[in-house]
């Protein structure tokens, strides 16, 4: 059973340019979720699927964030027209069933805006 | 109040000795409760879980619940410089989406 997959694992990007970043769950994983943490915090939440359905999107989250999970398989975070304060690490985690089940993350995307 | 609260530290502990985490959160609603470990660099990976009121333990790790206090702590015994990392509290708000506290950075001192 493999983990959960994120791609890429760096990305540096100038300001103003759209990046995108995909989530794949472990497999069977009904429940994914996609998280944003800079230094010395916690994973901020950002939005979270069951299924394909997307249940919320925190409303700290710019209109320039954008989540999909097409067929309730793997995701996509876009961001647009990024900026500097963008800079994060980004998570994907997943789980089965619904809420209060182990989340497992993945490895993390690290974005760098410059 | 915010949903998950943990003290930042960081909180210094001599190896060999008992490192006593601790996390309030606001949702009385919520079930379960989650302690996840982060070293530097690197995602959180899932140490211990807790539902009921009381203690779990598991190795060298004790989760401690007390729902009518809304607490939960993690003790770390024979604490070791391997455990020297970030540990983040997080709870199911609703009982549904997951929210982490901002952490605690532990050093366990040789």
């Amino acid at each position: 059973d493999t983990g959960v997959s994120q791609n890429p694992r760096h990305k540096i990007t100038k300001r103003g340019q759209n990046v995108t970043f995909r989530c794949d769950p472990i497999s069977e994983h009904n429940r994914l979720y996609w998280y944003r943490q800079t230094l010395g915090q916690g994973p901020e939440f950002l939005t979270y699927f069951q299924n394909e359905a997307q249940l919320e999107k925190s409303r700290l989250l710019s209109d320039r964030f954008s989540a999909e999970r097409p067929k309730g398989s793997f995701s996509t975070l876009e961001i647009q027209r990024t900026e500097q304060g963008d800079s994060a690490m980004y998570l994907c985690a997943s789980s089965l069933g619904t809420g209060g089940n182990t989340i497992y993350f993945g490895e993390g995307s690290w974005l760098t805006v410059v | 109040q915010k949903e998950v609260e943990q003290n930042s530290g960081p909180l210094s502990v001599p190896e060999g000795a008992i490192a006593s985490l601790n996390c309030t959160y606001s949702d009385r609603g919520s079930q379960s409760f989650f302690w996840y470990r982060q070293y530097s660099g690197k995602s959180p990976e899932l140490i211990m879980f807790i539902y009921s009121n009381g203690d779990k333990e598991d190795g060298r790790f004790t989760a401690q619940l007390n729902k009518a206090s809304q607490y939960v702590s993690l003790l770390i015994r024979d604490s070791q410089p391997s455990d020297s990392a970030t540990y983040l509290c997080a709870v199911p708000f609703r009982d549904d989406k997951i929210i982490f506290g901002k952490g605690t950075r532990l050093h366990i001192l040789p």
